[in-house]
């Protein structure tokens, strides 16, 4: 079964552009999350999707947004890219909401 | 004060040698996550409990609830055990993941 895959791999924008991350759950996973992780403020929570809905969301600027499709596959989307947004995004899917993660590579964007 | 608190922040073990890494946490939580991060970014979930005690080959991983406490034991380490461990809680009121900031492990041959 193919893990987590998220795309692009590695990004690099500009300040004041916007960027658009991707990431397909594993075959069957209904429950998609979203983290970001920095090196001053370790991991966060993001949003947590579950059958296209958004059932919980960190305490982020709303600049982050996300969405979930009907194949469970999720986008987050960053509008106005600031430098503090340089992070590796990770994303991982479950069976359920409250069921074991598995985490996807990542996708590092840097912001100049 | 972080809601989740890991020690130490790094270790430094001989492979072979039994490794213990705690953490500890302030709220109230329906599930307790161990993570292993190598460089290069990728994570993998080692545990998840609520309860009790789990082992999975070398690793053992334990959770007090009334004390607020859990324990991720290596046996035997070895020098691909190196990597960052994270705790990560699931908050019962708040149903987010809250991570700990990691302990960054190193095991030389």
């Amino acid at each position: 079964k193919a893990g987590v895959t998220q795309t692009p791999r590695y990004l690099i924008k500009t300040r004041g552009q916007q960027v658009t991350l991707s990431c397909s759950p594993i075959s069957g996973h209904r429950s998609v999350s979203w983290y970001q992780q920095t090196p001053g403020q370790g991991l966060q929570f993001l949003f947590e999707y579950f059958s296209e809905t958004q059932r919980n969301k960190g305490n982020f600027p709303g600049r982050f947004s996300g969405r979930q499709f009907s194949n469970s596959r999720s986008e987050m989307n960053v509008s106005t890219l600031e430098l503090g947004d340089s992070a590796l995004y990770l994303c991982a899917s479950s069976l359920g909401l409250h069921n074991e993660q598995f985490f996807g590579p990542g996708t590092r964007l840097t912001v100049l | 004060k972080n809601e989740v608190e890991q020690s130490p922040q790094n270790l430094t073990a001989q492979e072979g040698e039994f490794i213990t890494i705690n953490c500890s946490y302030s709220v109230g939580i329906s599930a307790l996550h161990w993570l292993q991060q190598h460089p290069g970014g990728g994570i993998v979930s080692l545990f998840m409990l609520s309860s009790g005690k789990k082992k999975h080959g070398r690793l053992i991983a334990t959770i007090n609830i009334q004390e607020k406490h859990s324990s991720l034991h290596i046996t035997a380490s070895h020098p691909r055990d190196s990597a960052v461990y994270i705790c990560a809680v699931r908050g019962y009121n708040t149903d987010k993941l809250i991570f700990g900031t990691g302990t960054r492990l190193q095991v030389f041959p």
